[in-house]
């Protein structure tokens, strides 16, 4: 079946580093990609997207790209901020507006 | 443009008992749907709802159910509430497309006692 694995966490980093978090999936056919966000206490918001091979979600210095070959969305921004500690979810759907997720990765960001 | 609205926010229930929780999406956007996060099992998917109808179903016992009305808003039902049940219960809302996104709502944090 269709399935997504993230890197486990939590990722600590200091202010202004390069955050990567790994992202792969298995799906038959070509599902839609996306990256959420979970601040605490909150529920989710997307933070990007993508739809077909080679699209590069973006949105808030955040980008992911999809990589069919390596069936891999991998989440990077250039220069992390406090703000930005949170829970990162990958997920796909296929053909349903069912969500698949991944385990979620604890980002915490230190000044 | 007004969120997806969950309530209550906030839930304790005894073991047994039954709740319902309720989910209004964003305007326009027909399809509605539920999932389950807790700590172990991560973020799992209970039902979708389409235009009244459910069109897809999770992984989960029959005490678990929903439904929607003709204005979309959504609500589901726990019958018979185990400990295992407490978890935070999110709504997301889409215009019901395939591969489109979902918008959430903060959710119901359910705990059974």
């Amino acid at each position: 079946g269709n399935s997504v694995t993230q890197m486990e966490g939590p990722v600590t980093l200091s202010e202004e580093a390069f955050l990567t978090i790994n992202c792969t999936y298995t799906a038959t056919g070509y599902p839609s990609l996306f990256w959420y966000v979970q601040y605490p206490g909150e529920g989710l918001q997307l933070l990007l997207k993508a739809t077909k091979a080679d699209d590069k979600g973006s949105n808030k210095g955040f980008e992911a790209t999809y990589r069919k070959e390596t069936t891999s969305f991998h989440l990077e921004k250039g220069s992390v901020q406090v703000s930005d500690s949170a829970v990162y979810f990958c997920a796909l759907t296929y053909n349903t507006d069912k969500l698949i997720f991944g385990t979620g990765t604890r980002l915490q960001v230190f000044p | 443009k007004a969120g997806v609205t969950q309530t209550p926010r906030y839930l304790i229930k005894t073991r047994g008992q039954q709740v319902t929780l309720s989910c209004s999406p964003i305007s326009g956007h027909r399809s509605v749907s539920w999932y389950q996060q807790t700590p172990g099992q991560g973020l799992q998917f209970l039902f979708e709802y389409f235009s009244e109808t459910q069109r897809n179903k999770g992984n989960f016992p029959g005490r678990f159910s929903g439904r929607q009305f003709s204005n979309s808003r959504s609500e589901m039902n726990v019958s018979t509430l185990e400990l295992g049940d407490s978890a935070l219960y999110l709504c997301a809302s889409s215009l019901g497309r395939a591969n489109t996104e979902a918008f959430f709502g903060q959710g119901t944090r359910l705990t059974v006692v």
